[in-house]
């Protein structure tokens, strides 16, 4: 099983700050990974597929690199909405992976 | 607008069966592949079942294959999952999430999910 790592566990940012969350694969997954947020209560939304593709509706501030094991999200400049828990998701192998996330909170 | 709306959780014994629903609407159903997805409290994500979009074939997380039964009825715009023999770690809020093919699938849409607790 491909094990994804997240880090770091907790961000504190404030508004309009640049968040960098990382996404580690065990072994390479090629370009087949996905962020998702999720928010308190809500259920996850898929902000991008493909490692640097955004999903629909998702904002620019958002965007997705990488390839193979190492794989970053970044928002450009947070907005309030933004803070919550993201998630990555590998599926180089069914039935895939998630890590166990990052928590984005407000400093 | 795309809708996934879960039903059927509550509190079930050990040993127990429950069988939850997901109702679409806002998209051609039939024609698109489901999952069920599961999320234990404070926990992160699991994926737990597949179905194709004619139901022909499914696939099982380790963990609940031969207990968890999906099915679909593309008449009734519905997803199911049926659960039986259920212990405590099948605590979790139940997703049904529609795939969306790219180079591989993803989870496109999600319902707000369903709670199942498993206690005595």
């Amino acid at each position: 099983e491909i094990v994804l790592t997240q880090s770091p566990a907790t961000l504190s940012l404030y508004p309009g700050e640049r968040a960098t969350l990382s996404c580690r694969a065990s072994q390479s997954v090629s370009s087949y990974l996905a962020w998702y947020q999720q928010k308190p209560g809500q259920a996850p939304r898929l902000l991008i597929y493909d490692a640097s593709n955004r999903a629909t509706g998702i904002p620019a501030r958002f965007s997705g690199t990488g390839s193979g094991t190492d794989f970053t999200l970044t928002i450009s400049s947070l907005e309030a909405e933004d803070f919550a828990v993201y998630y990555c998701q590998q599926r180089s192998n069914w039935p895939g992976t998630f890590g166990q996330g990052t928590k984005l909170e407000i400093k | 607008e795309v809708q996934l709306v879960e039903s059927g959780g509550g509190l079930v014994q050990p040993g127990g069966s429950l069988r939850l629903s997901c109702a679409a609407s806002g998209f051609t159903f039939s024609s698109y592949e489901m999952n069920w997805v599961r999320q234990a409290p404070g926990k992160g994500l699991e994926w737990v079942s597949y179905i194709s979009s004619t139901g022909r074939t499914t696939y099982y997380a380790d963990s609940v294959k031969g207990r968890f039964t999906i099915s679909r009825d593309n008449a009734k715009n519905s997803l199911y999952l049926q659960m039986k023999s259920l212990r405590a770690e099948d605590t979790a809020v139940y997703y049904c999430a529609r795939d969306i093919k790219t180079t591989v699938t993803w989870f496109d849409y999600w319902g707000q999910g369903t709670l199942v607790t498993v206690s005595s």
